[in-house]
């Protein structure tokens, strides 16, 4: 199976930062990789899929790239409102499917 | 407006069964995969299960293979995870989802399900 693992676990940066998240999954996937955020006691939201297509609505801040086995999501500027937990997701063998270990981001 | 509800979540005894539903509407229901993922209190995403739209194509995470059943009834715009065999470690939110050719797009407030004697 397919590991996919997230880097950091945690992360803390001040507002107007930039952040970038990792995730590498064990064996290629091409671009079949979504990103999702989930706020504090909220449901996850879909950010970004096919490694690199912003889901309507969500604020152009947000980028993902890459392709086959590293991945990365940046937020250009960090906000308040940004504090969440990031995940990670493969998508290439549905039905099975993998979400990474999680990225908390916090604010300093 | 896409909505999903998901039910029969509790209070289950180790080993025994409990079975959810997820009520879908707002979408064409039979058009899309759908999919079960759960949350333990305090962690990540665990993908559980995925169902096809016409049920042809079924997965399971290997945590939970043998023990649960993913099912859906497009008649009733309805999807199922039938748990049986049950335990603490099964302790978790159960969110239903609703699957675009791979990413999950809608899900719904989730279930709790607490595995305890």
């Amino acid at each position: 199976d397919i590991q996919m693992t997230q880097s950091p676990s945690s992360l803390s940066a001040s507002v107007g930062d930039r952040v970038t998240i990792t995730c590498r999954a064990s064996q290629g996937i091409s671009n079949y990789l979504a990103w999702y955020q989930q706020k504090p006691g909220k449901v996850p939201k879909l950010l970004i899929y096919a490694a690199s297509t912003l889901q309507s609505g969500v604020p152009s801040r947000f980028s993902g790239s890459g392709s086959g086995t590293d991945f990365t999501l940046t937020i250009s500027s960090l906000q308040p409102e940004d504090v969440a937990t990031y995940y990670c997701q493969k998508y290439n063998s549905a039905p099975a499917l993998t979400f990474g270990g999680g990225t908390k981001v916090e604010i300093k | 407006e896409v909505q999903l509800v998901e039910s029969g979540g509790g209070l289950v005894q180790p080993g025994r069964s409990l079975r959810l539903s997820c009520a879908a509407s707002g979408f064409t229901f039979d058009d899309y995969a759908m999919h079960w993922v759960r949350q333990a209190p305090g962690k990540g995403l665990e993908w559980v299960s995925g169902i096809s739209w016409n049920s042809g194509s079924i997965g399971y995470a290997d945590s939970v293979k043998g023990r649960f059943t993913i099912s859906r009834d497009n008649a009733k715009n309805s999807l199922y995870l039938q748990m049986n065999s049950l335990r603490a470690e099964d302790t978790a939110l159960y969110y239903c989802a609703k699957s675009v050719a791979g990413p999950f797009d809608y899900w719904g407030q989730g279930t709790l399900v607490t595995v305890s004697s």
